[in-house]
């Protein structure tokens, strides 16, 4: 099946600061990548959709300016966590999504990004 | 919104033992996956099934649309079956998005 990596698999960083986190398709273009937020022994909550080329459409609840997702290729999207907080600390994880020519949607699951802000 | 609910949430089984976990969704779906996370967090595409039934070795699945449920059989379950397993769905008009349920947490020990 298609491959999608995150990087980094883990990150701590102190309070106050940002971090990046990139989603990459690594053998197909994907049109809709998602982020997922997903707290210990939690289920996965969606946090935004991002279309290649246009803004992020966030789920209800979560602060766009503090997760800044850029869609920016057909391979790549950027989880941005600005002023980061203990609160932040979670897995975050990403999927890519492309429409087969028959036009059904095929969707791909990341490893995971383990974020802990100390 | 959109309620997924699944059962049991947690789970310990024997090894060699069968189970059956279920998800309960509130609204008319248009797909409907179960994923098993691994131990690293990993999620491992197990059946596509917004209708009827698949089986895929000692797993298998099935989705009744109109009741609104999905049901996941693990036969003879191993340990390397442990982890959670969730359901996730896309609802007509409302995008690509998955909503995963809230995940039923596997044990199997030897």
């Amino acid at each position: 099946g298609a491959v999608v990596s995150q990087h980094p698999s883990r990150v701590i960083c102190k309070s106050g600061t940002s971090v990046k986190i990139e989603c990459r398709s690594l053998d197909f273009q994907a049109t809709t990548m998602f982020w997922y937020r997903q707290f210990p022994k939690k289920s996965l909550m969606l946090m935004a959709t991002s279309n290649e080329g246009s803004k992020a459409t966030y789920e209800q609840g979560v602060e766009k300016d503090k997760f800044l997702i850029n869609h920016a290729s057909l391979t790549l999207s950027t989880l941005t966590v600005t002023s980061a907080h203990p609160e932040d600390s979670s897995f975050y994880i990403c999927s890519a999504s492309f429409r087969r020519l028959a036009g059904n949607y095929e969707q791909y699951f990341g490893p995971g990004t383990r974020l802990t802000v100390t | 919104g959109i309620q997924v609910e699944q059962s049991p949430p947690d789970l310990i089984l024997q090894e060699g033992a069968n189970s059956t976990l279920r998800c309960n969704f509130s609204d008319s779906v248009n797909n409907l996956q179960w994923f098993h996370q691994n131990p690293w967090g990993q999620l491992i595409n197990l059946f596509y099934i917004p209708s009827g039934t698949k089986q895929n070795g000692r797993l298998s699945a099935t989705t009744v649309a109109t009741e609104r449920y999905s049901l996941l059989y693990i036969s003879s379950s191993q340990t390397t079956d442990s982890g959670v397993y969730f359901c996730a769905v896309k609802i007509w008009g409302t995008g690509n998005q998955f909503y995963f349920g809230t995940g039923t947490s596997l044990t199997v020990i030897p």
